[in-house]
C-alpha cells in the first residue's frame, strides 16, 4: 500500500536560514510527489510535483525539492526562509500504476522565527 | 484563489441531522475529490468522481455519500452526524484521472460543527 510520511510535526526556522521539511514515501511502483501548503483557515495550495526528469524541482514561492529514489524521500527546501511561510505543509504521493487517488502526510507546521 | 467553489463555508448544525456540501470544480476539470480534515486525523481522502462516475474511494462513512451532477458540481451528502464529524471537508478537482499527473486544486472549505 502506498504510504507517506512527515516526521517532524513542527520545524522551526530563523528567517533568512535555509528550510528543510522532510517527506518520505512508499509506493509498490514509480511515484508521482507533490508538496502543498496550507495557511490559516484557507484551503490546500500546491506548489509543486515530481513526476519524471530531473530530481531537482522548482516551484512556487522560491520552493524547491529533491527526488531522492534510493532513500525514497522528497524533502521540501528554500535557501532563505520568509516570516510569510510559516504555514503547514503537506507531502503527498500517488502510485503511477493506481487511479488518481492520492495519499497526504499528517503535515509539518512550518514556524519562521523573525 | 484556485477556482474551486465551495458553499456553505460554515455550517452549525446537530447531532443526528443531515447536510450537503456544495462543490463546484475548476473550468474544464473533470475530476472532483472529496476530503476531510480534523485536527486528531489529519487529511483524509474521501471519494473521487470524474465526468460524474465514482473513481476512487478512501476513508468514506457508509452514513456518507456523494455524487458528480452533469454539470460538473458535486454534493457531499453527510447523515446520522455526529459530533465526531465535525471537521473541515475540502473539494478539490483536477483534470483527469487515470495515468495523470495533475495536480489537484482545492476549494476554501466547508467548516462543519456538530452539535
Amino acid at each position: 500500500a502506498q504510504s507517506v510520511a512527515q516526521p517532524e510535526d513542527q520545524v522551526n526556522v530563523a528567517e533568512g536560514n535555509p528550510l528543510t521539511v522532510k517527506c518520505t514515501y512508499s509506493v509498490s511502483g514509480n511515484p508521482y510527489l507533490f508538496w502543498y501548503v496550507q495557511y490559516p483557515n484557507r484551503g490546500l495550495q500546491f506548489l509543486l510535483k515530481y513526476i519524471t526528469g530531473d530530481n531537482l524541482v522548482k516551484g512556487s514561492y522560491g520552493f524547491e525539492a529533491e527526488f531522492n529514489k534510493s532513500q525514497t524521500s522528497f524533502h521540501l527546501k528554500k535557501p532563505s526562509a520568509l516570516v510569510s511561510d510559516s504555514a503547514l505543509y503537506f507531502c503527498a504521493v500517488r502510485d503511477v500504476n493506481r487511479d488518481d487517488k492520492i495519499i497526504f502526510g499528517k503535515g509539518t507546521r512550518l514556524h519562521i522565527l523573525p | 484563489d484556485s477556482g474551486v467553489t465551495q458553499t456553505p463555508k460554515h455550517l452549525i448544525t446537530a447531532t443526528g441531522q443531515r447536510v450537503t456540501l456544495r462543490c463546484s470544480p475548476r473550468s474544464g476539470d473533470l475530476s472532483v475529490y472529496w476530503y476531510q480534515q480534523s485536527l486528531d486525523q489529519g487529511l483524509q481522502f474521501l471519494i473521487q468522481y470524474y465526468n460524474g462516475e465514482e473513481r476512487a474511494k478512501g476513508n468514506i462513512l457508509e452514513r456518507f455519500s456523494a455524487q458528480q451532477f452533469p454539470d460538473l458540481h458535486s454534493e457531499l451528502n453527510l447523515s446520522s452526524l455526529e459530533l465526531g464529524d465535525s471537521a473541515l471537508y475540502f473539494c478539490a478537482s483536477s483534470p483527469g484521472w487515470q495515468g495523470g499527473t495533475y495536480e489537484q486544486y482545492f476549494g476554501p472549505g466547508t467548516r462543519l460543527t456538530v452539535t
